[in-house]
């Protein structure tokens, strides 16, 4: 069966490291791939997405790299700050319609 | 525009009643899905439109479960017969497609109806 993997565990870091999510899945060819920020009550906010012949996108100080013989994305914040502190998930699209999504990471940045 | 809108922010039934979500998308965009999610989990796909047609249910989505966009704009989320296991947030989301061979831009989320069911 179709099956997408975020960090099981909660990210702790600390402000100014970098910090690195993981989403492996299974059973998918992905046409593309999205990370999303979630914050506690709100709905998920769009960061980025990568399409499957793309192996690497940035923006300001998030890097998105896509490995589909892996079956894995990379997400990275570099100079991380309290304020990313939030839950981020990763949801895959076949271009068949729908976008599914992982049960997410949470990534808490201490001062 | 300011987003997608979805109202009521909150809501409180008992166990039983008929519950109605409303969604306001961005107006530019041609696509509408409605997810749900539970504390810890992410957002559980329920159903998509591309203007008012309803293109895909997901199997776990019950009879009880009706969706519409009349007219390709808003969109409502019935309920019937709530059961305590429908309590979640109910996420609405909007985007723009393309055409076929072509690819989606991410989606905007709603602020999400939180649904509590006593």
């Amino acid at each position: 069966s179709q099956k997408i993997e975020q960090n099981s565990e909660a990210l702790n870091i600390q402000e100014g490291k970098t910090a690195t999510l993981t989403c492996n899945y299974t059973n998918y060819s992905p046409a593309y791939l999205q990370w999303y920020r979630q914050d506690p009550g709100r709905g998920p906010v769009f960061l980025l997405l990568i399409r499957e012949n793309e192996k690497e996108k940035r923006k300001e100080r998030l890097k998105v790299t896509f490995d589909t013989t892996l079956k894995q994305s990379l997400f990275h914040i570099t100079a991380s700050q309290p304020a990313d502190s939030a839950t981020y998930l990763c949801a895959l699209n076949t271009n068949a319609g729908k976008s599914t999504f992982g049960d997410g990471t949470t990534l808490t940045v201490k001062p | 525009d300011t987003g997608v809108s979805q109202n009521p922010r909150h809501k409180i039934t008992k166990r039983g009643q008929n519950v109605t979500f409303r969604c306001d998308p961005i107006s530019e965009h041609n696509r509408l899905y409605w997810y749900r999610q539970t504390l810890g989990q992410g957002p559980e796909f329920l159903t998509y439109f591309q203007n008012e047609a309803q293109l895909e249910k997901s199997r776990l989505l019950s009879d009880r479960f009706s969706a519409e966009r009349p007219k390709g704009s808003f969109s409502t989320l019935e309920i019937q017969r709530t059961e305590q296991g429908d309590s979640a947030m109910y996420l609405c989301a909007s985007s723009t497609f393309l055409g076929q061979g072509s690819f989606e831009y991410g989606y905007t989320f709603g602020s999400g109806t939180r649904l509590t069911v006593v």
